[in-house]
């Protein structure tokens, strides 16, 4: 599977907007990136996904580098329910049937909102 | 509607006592995924059903770990003979299909003393 790298931590303060950065240099022409975050004491919950274009849904935004080789996850306005661990995640439709779309986490990125 | 439900929340065991999780998937999900949650780590995928058919258990990490999902729709992850190292977050996952967003139940949290 090709790897992200995410930042350990980030801080915001309320009510501005945060951009939570990730790096996938060996993503395949396939590969959809993915974002999930867990809040505390919870499970994981579906954020966003994208293939080549910006992506936005009510949760958030999701840029693409032109290269495909970073992606930013964009929160408009941060709020203090937003705190979390983001994680950013590759996945393949179909990586010769044999993932089944398991997904695979890294340590992801602490966000931390101050009010 | 209900999401994906787990029980019991929170499991303490003690080390070589057997122990068995439940996962009520959202109703009509083929797909159902368990993993297991270190703390401070990221999820790690355990195993993987499509409908009753096991078809991925290739993150099981020995052969005291068994799970199953005879009709298709509950499933039960269970532990033989626990191990300190056991001791993790177990969530349940369930989605439409296999490529489709998942759906992550609360967990369990197994402490084994």
């Amino acid at each position: 599977d090709a790897k992200t790298t995410q930042p350990n931590s980030m801080e915001s303060n309320e009510e501005e907007p945060v951009h939570l950065p990730c790096n996938h240099s060996t993503i395949s022409g396939t590969d959809y990136i993915h974002w999930y975050r867990q809040l505390p004491s919870q499970g994981p919950e579906y954020v966003i996904h994208g293939l080549t274009s910006n992506v936005n849904n009510r949760m958030a935004s999701l840029a693409i580098a032109e290269d495909r080789k970073s992606s930013t996850l964009i929160l408009h306005r941060a709020t203090l329910r937003d705190a979390a661990v983001y994680y950013c995640i590759l996945r393949s439709p179909n990586a010769g049937g044999t993932s089944y779309g398991k997904l695979t986490f890294g340590q992801g990125t602490i966000l931390t909102v101050h009010p | 509607g209900a999401g994906v439900s787990q029980s019991p929340r929170y499991k303490v065991a003690k080390r070589g006592q057997d122990v068995a999780l439940r996962c009520d998937p959202i109703s009509g999900h083929v797909s159902l995924f368990w993993y297991q949650q270190a703390l401070g780590q990221g999820p790690e995928f355990l195993t993987y059903f499509q409908n009753e058919a096991q078809l991925d258990k290739s993150g099981l990490p020995s052969d005291r770990f068994f799970a199953e999902r005879p009709e298709g729709s509950v499933s039960t992850l269970k532990i033989q003979r626990t191990q300190q190292e056991d001791s993790a977050v177990y969530l349940c996952a369930s989605s439409p299909g296999p490529y489709n967003e998942q759906f992550f139940g609360p967990g369990t949290r197994l402490t084994v003393l």
